[in-house]
């Protein structure tokens, strides 16, 4: 079946460090991919996505690029925030329809220090 | 407007007891979803309904049981509470015409249940 592998957490890093945590994902077909976060007692906010190969989704400076030949989809922030600490999930959809679900990785906790 | 709205925010029972949790959208969403986060934070889908149609029912004990009244209500009850219950559970929406497969979801804000 479909799956989303992310990097092992906990993330800390210092203000305005670069930051990248990694996602691969196994699906047949064409997925779209997601990326979430989820701030301390909050629900899930949608972050970015992309629909098809070698887009890029970009949101809050955040950036990912779905690359189709090596199944991946890696979070990326040139200069994080203390206003960043948050889990961090990526996610993938397939198939339409009454059926659509999405499938999440298990998520990676980010720590940024000031 | 809240989009996504749940209710109870906290809910602490004991052991045995029958709960349920509310959950309202409206976005004009045609599936709702229930998902269960555990302590760990993993997120795993428990059902699905399509215009008050019951979809996705994966591997969830009996003592689930949602309802769909109509497609903006997706209410979860839970019966017989079990310690293993402890954990906080999201409600989510999104549409699912073709062609929208990078819609996603929209989530509410989670109800935190702790069974004493």
């Amino acid at each position: 079946g479909d799956s989303v592998t992310q990097m092992e957490g906990p993330v800390t890093l210092s203000e305005e460090a670069f930051l990248t945590i990694n996602c691969t994902y196994t699906a047949t077909g064409y997925p779209s991919l997601f990326w979430y976060v989820q701030y301390p007692g909050e629900g899930l906010q949608l972050l970015l996505k992309a629909t098809k190969a070698d887009d890029k989704g970009s949101n809050k400076g955040f950036e990912a690029t779905y690359r189709k030949e090596t199944t991946s989809f890696h979070l990326e922030k040139g200069s994080v925030q203390v206003s960043d600490s948050a889990v961090y999930f990526c996610a993938l959809s397939k198939g339409g329809g009454s059926n659509y679900k999405l499938t999440f990785g298990k998520g990676t906790l980010l720590t940024v220090n000031p | 407007d809240t989009a996504v709205s749940q209710t109870p925010k906290y809910l602490v029972t004991q052991m045995g007891n029958d709960k349920s949790i509310k959950c309202e959208q409206n976005l004009g969403h045609d599936t709702m979803y229930w998902y269960k986060q555990d302590s760990k934070k993993f997120l795993k889908i428990m059902f699905s309904y399509n215009n008050k149609e019951l979809i996705i029912n994966e591997t969830v004990p009996n003592r689930f049981s949602p309802k769909s009244p109509d497609k903006a209500h997706l209410n979860l009850h839970i019966n017989s509470l079990e310690l293993g219950d402890s954990a906080v559970y999201f409600c989510a929406s999104s549409y699912t015409g073709t062609g929208v497969l990078g819609y996603g979801y929209t989530f509410g804000s989670g109800t935190r249940l702790t069974v004493v």
